[in-house]
């Protein structure tokens, strides 16, 4: 199985900060890798596909970059909504398998 | 808008079995794959396995084979995933997500906790 290693595990930034997490797979996935947003008590929200493409609807202040096994995900601009736990997703080999969650809090 | 509602919480008791359902609404059933991902408390995210279900077709994580089974009925637009031989460890949250192609899962059900017990 591809293991997906990601982060911090957990970061506190303020409102308008940047925020950077990381997510590095164990082989190359190419850009095969999805990123989600998951609050508390909720289900994951799909936000980025591919490593850059973001889903329709979601806020530009997200992004994502990269290829083969390292990749980023950006919060330009950091807002009170944000607050959640991030998770990436590689399917370039079943199993399916998530990076294993950066928790990001408001200092 | 497309949704995914999901049964609601069980408990059940060591070896015993658990079926959760997951309802679609809002789109044309056959054509997008369900996929089922579960998430123990306070831990990451687990892929169990995906269903096709225009013709049934499965692909379940190793992990699971031979406990996990996934179904659906076409004439109510909804998946099942029926998990045997429970063990404490079972217990978690349960979610069920449409794959829009390439594994992009979404939108996901409400989840559907399951809790294992003596």
């Amino acid at each position: 199985d591809i293991q997906m290693t990601q982060s911090p595990s957990s970061l506190s930034a303020s409102v308008g900060d940047r925020v950077t997490i990381t997510c590095q797979a164990s082989q190359d996935i190419s850009n095969y890798l999805n990123w989600y947003q998951q609050k508390p008590g909720k289900a994951p929200k799909f936000l980025i596909y591919d490593a850059s493409n973001l889903q329709t609807g979601v806020p530009s202040r997200f992004s994502g970059s990269g290829s083969g096994t390292d990749f980023t995900f950006t919060i330009s601009s950091l807002q009170p909504e944000d607050i959640a736990t991030y998770y990436c997703q590689q399917y370039f080999n079943l199993p399916v398998t998530f990076g294993g969650g950066t928790k990001v809090e408001m200092k | 808008q497309v949704q995914l509602v999901q049964s609601g919480a069980e408990v059940k008791k060591p070896g015993a079995s658990v079926k959760v359902s997951c309802k679609t609404s809002g789109y044309t059933f056959t054509i997008y794959d369900i996929n089922w991902v579960r998430q123990a408390t306070g831990q990451g995210l687990e892929w169990m396995g995906r269903m096709n279900p225009n013709n049934g077709d499965t692909a379940y994580a190793q992990k699971f084979q031979g406990r996990v089974t996934m179904t659906r009925n076409t004439s109510i637009s909804t998946a099942y995933m029926e998990l045997s031989s429970l063990r404490s460890e079972d217990t978690a949250v349960y979610y069920c997500a449409r794959d829009g192609s390439y594994y992009r899962f979404d939108p996901w059900g409400q989840g559907t906790l399951v809790t294992v017990s003596s």
